[in-house]
């Protein structure tokens, strides 16, 4: 069956440091794989994407993921958070040609330390 | 901006009232979708549009009523709901046949009382 696994729910960093959150996914086929932000009140805004070819992907806001298949991972990074990164951070797997059905994991919520 | 527009924001209605949620996208695609989002819970996928036509209903219960007049419009006709109803509600747009992720609205935050 296909699932997407956010192992954290809560995550503080100070601002400035470096950031990781981690994604794993059990998928039959191919993997296309997504990072969506969500700020409080707000719809989901797409950070990044990976469909094929490099596996390290850059996005938006200063984020990259790297797709890792031997460990089915697409962890989200970014060297130096910022206040404004404090967010809500989905993670997602989907078939191609099919946003219907993609499936999202449980979210990260990151908080950011002064 | 997203291109996919919610009204309204914020909508809080009584158990035996009927109200409307309103989406609209402004993209071109040709799939709409409604997604539930409740605190502490994944985001569950409600409805799907291809080309107007409803092709998934994931065992929602009927006082959620989705009405697709064409592919820029999507509707979410509620009546009778419950307190446990209340979430935020979202739409997206994709275009599917492509290599290409959905586009979210912002979301109507809906209280039942």
């Amino acid at each position: 069956a296909q699932s997407v696994t956010q192992p954290d729910i809560h995550i503080t960093v100070s601002e400035g440091a470096s950031l990781e959150l981690r994604c794993n996914y059990s998928y039959g086929a191919t993997p296309y794989l997504f990072w969506y932000v969500q700020s409080p009140g707000q719809g989901l805004q797409l950070l990044l994407k990976y469909f094929s070819g490099d596996t390290l992907v850059q996005g938006i806001k200063g984020f990259e993921a790297e797709f890792k298949r031997s460990q089915s991972s697409f962890n989200l990074r970014k060297p130096s958070v910022h206040w404004s990164d404090a967010a809500e951070y989905f993670c997602a797997v989907g078939a191609w040609s099919s946003a219907s059905k993609i499936i999202f994991g449980s979210g990260t919520r990151l908080s950011i330390r002064p | 901006e997203t291109g996919v527009t919610q009204t309204p924001r914020h909508l809080v209605m009584g158990m035996t009232n009927k109200k409307s949620l309103k989406c609209e996208q402004h993209l071109g695609h040709n799939a709409m979708y409604w997604y539930k989002q409740s605190a502490k819970k994944p985001l569950e996928l409600m409805f799907v549009y291809n080309f107007k036509e409803q092709t998934e209903n994931n065992s929602v219960p009927s006082r959620f009523s989705p009405e697709c007049p064409n592919s820029s419009h999507l509707f979410l006709h509620l009546h009778t709901l419950q307190p446990e109803d209340s979430a935020l509600y979202l739409c997206a747009s994709s275009q599917e046949q492509s290599n290409t992720e959905a586009f979210f609205g912002q979301g109507t935050r809906l209280t039942v009382v």
